[in-house]
């Protein structure tokens, strides 16, 4: 069975700290992203990376970085926490076709954090 | 700014049929269209995807308007697992827009 395992469902983090959140695959995905869904906006895209060390911004990359080690692994760092950073972040990976195009998306359960 | 537009909710009755349109208006010739549905507490899980040609799965069909810039996804006969939040998205290669979503109110 295909799987992305978050590491947190739930994380509780104070103002200013540094937080990381992870994302492993077992399907060897090239594409990686990660999005925040907060209630009536539904997904916006933070960052993706298309191959190990590769990085793009999306939509609302501010406050966040990312880390691509490995294939399996992307990570989304929050520099320094802030209050309206709390919302539910959902990591996909996502399948390619043979042309390079994106297709099914596979996601993580979702790590909702809480910035106090 | 590339987006799809959904409607907020929409209710339904058990065991009619459901369509849920979409907006996709900036979709590229190549991108491909998908709906997902989220259930509470999980991550949004794939329901059915398209090109240009409507589609068929155990889950739904998925129609597309010729120009591409709309689709519907149809559930045949409601349940109340049906119940969720529908995302229409589209794709390309370095690409994978979301919506806000159609929450689904099945009614017994």
């Amino acid at each position: 069975d295909v799987k992305v395992t978050q590491s947190s469902r739930y994380l509780v983090k104070r103002t200013g700290e540094k937080v990381f959140l992870e994302c492993v695959q077992d399907m060897d995905h090239e594409n990686m992203f990660w999005y925040r869904q907060d209630p009536g906006l539904g997904l916006r895209l933070i960052y993706f990376s298309y191959d190990v060390k590769m990085k793009e911004k999306g939509d609302i990359p501010e406050g966040y970085s990312v880390s691509r080690e490995k294939k399996e692994r992307f990570s989304l760092i929050l520099e320094s926490a802030s209050t309206n950073q709390t919302s539910m972040y959902l990591c996909a990976s996502i399948l390619r076709d043979r042309a390079g195009m994106n297709t099914e998306a596979f996601f993580g359960q979702g790590t909702r954090l809480t910035v106090v | 700014d590339a987006k799809t537009t959904q409607p907020n909710s929409m209710e339904s009755n058990e065991e009619e049929p459901v369509h849920l349109p979409c907006n996709h208006s900036t979709i590229s010739g190549t991108d491909y269209i998908h709906w997902y549905r989220q259930l509470p507490s999980q991550g949004p899980e794939y329901v059915i995807h398209g090109l240009t040609s409507n589609v068929n799965n155990r889950m739904a069909s998925l129609a597309i308007a010729e120009d591409r810039k709309s689709s519907t996804l149809i559930l045949h006969r409601a349940t109340l697992r049906d119940a969720a939040v529908y995302y229409c998205s589209f794709s390309g290669t370095y690409k994978y827009i979301f919506g806000t979503g159609t929450r689904l109110k099945v009614l017994a």
